[in-house]
């Protein structure tokens, strides 16, 4: 069955800390792959998405994501965390171009100041 | 709008009663979509409309579930004799064209309390 695998539920890191968040899914066709991103208080949005094209994808405020279709993974990253980066993170997966996203169970992240 | 609206923001019902739940989403966005996220736990996946074409209605839990779409605009998701297990925050999200390829735009939600 296609599904979406995130390995951490909550990560703890303190500022300036590297950031890497895992994401898997289980289907060997194509996919639009995407991380979305639910701040306190706030609903949630877009942070990237990939579909095409370079492998390596940039998004918002710093965040990056590489999709190594090998490995069936798409991980965020970021070099150097900040307290406002507490947040929830999302994957999302659209296998085969069905037009709706499949969503991981989310990544608590815990920036201390 | 300037985004996708959601109304009720907050909704607590009586188990047995019938709720609907309302998402105006942005204009132009043909695609129109419902999740619905419990305490803990990922978004689930409920129903899709784009355009003029049938909706994908798979993700619909049981028949108390349904939702319509007038217009190619706003949308209603209604649950009939609601139970306590139908407790959870009910997103709504548009898109242009197609979620799945150009992502979603959400709403803030509405947060659906059965007692």
């Amino acid at each position: 069955a296609q599904s979406v695998s995130q390995h951490n539920h909550h990560v703890i890191l303190s500022e300036a800390a590297s950031l890497e968040l895992g994401c898997n899914y289980s289907y060997g066709g194509t996919v639009n792959l995407f991380w979305y991103v639910q701040y306190p208080g706030q609903h949630l949005q877009l942070l990237l998405k990939y579909f095409s094209g370079d492998p390596l994808v940039k998004g918002i405020k710093g965040f990056e994501a590489e999709f190594i279709k090998s490995k069936f993974s798409f991980n965020l990253r970021k070099p150097s965390v900040q307290w406002s980066d507490t947040a929830e993170y999302f994957c999302a997966v659209d296998f085969g171009g069905a037009g709706k996203s499949t969503f991981g169970d989310g990544t608590t992240l815990t920036v201390k100041p | 709008g300037a985004g996708v609206s959601q109304s009720p923001s907050n909704k607590v019902t009586e188990k047995g009663k019938d709720v609907e739940l309302r998402c105006d989403p942005i204009s132009g966005h043909t695609a129109l979509y419902w999740y619905r996220q419990s305490l803990g736990q990922g978004l689930e996946f409920l129903i899709y409309f784009q355009g003029n074409s049938a909706p994908d209605k798979s993700g619909l839990p049981s028949d108390r579930f349904s939702a319509e779409r007038t217009g190619g605009s706003v949308s209603t998701l209604t649950i009939q004799r609601t139970q306590q297990e139908d407790s959870a925050v009910y997103l709504c999200a548009s898109s242009y064209r197609t979620g799945g390829t150009y992502g979603y735009t959400f709403g803030s939600g509405t947060r659906l309390t059965v007692v």
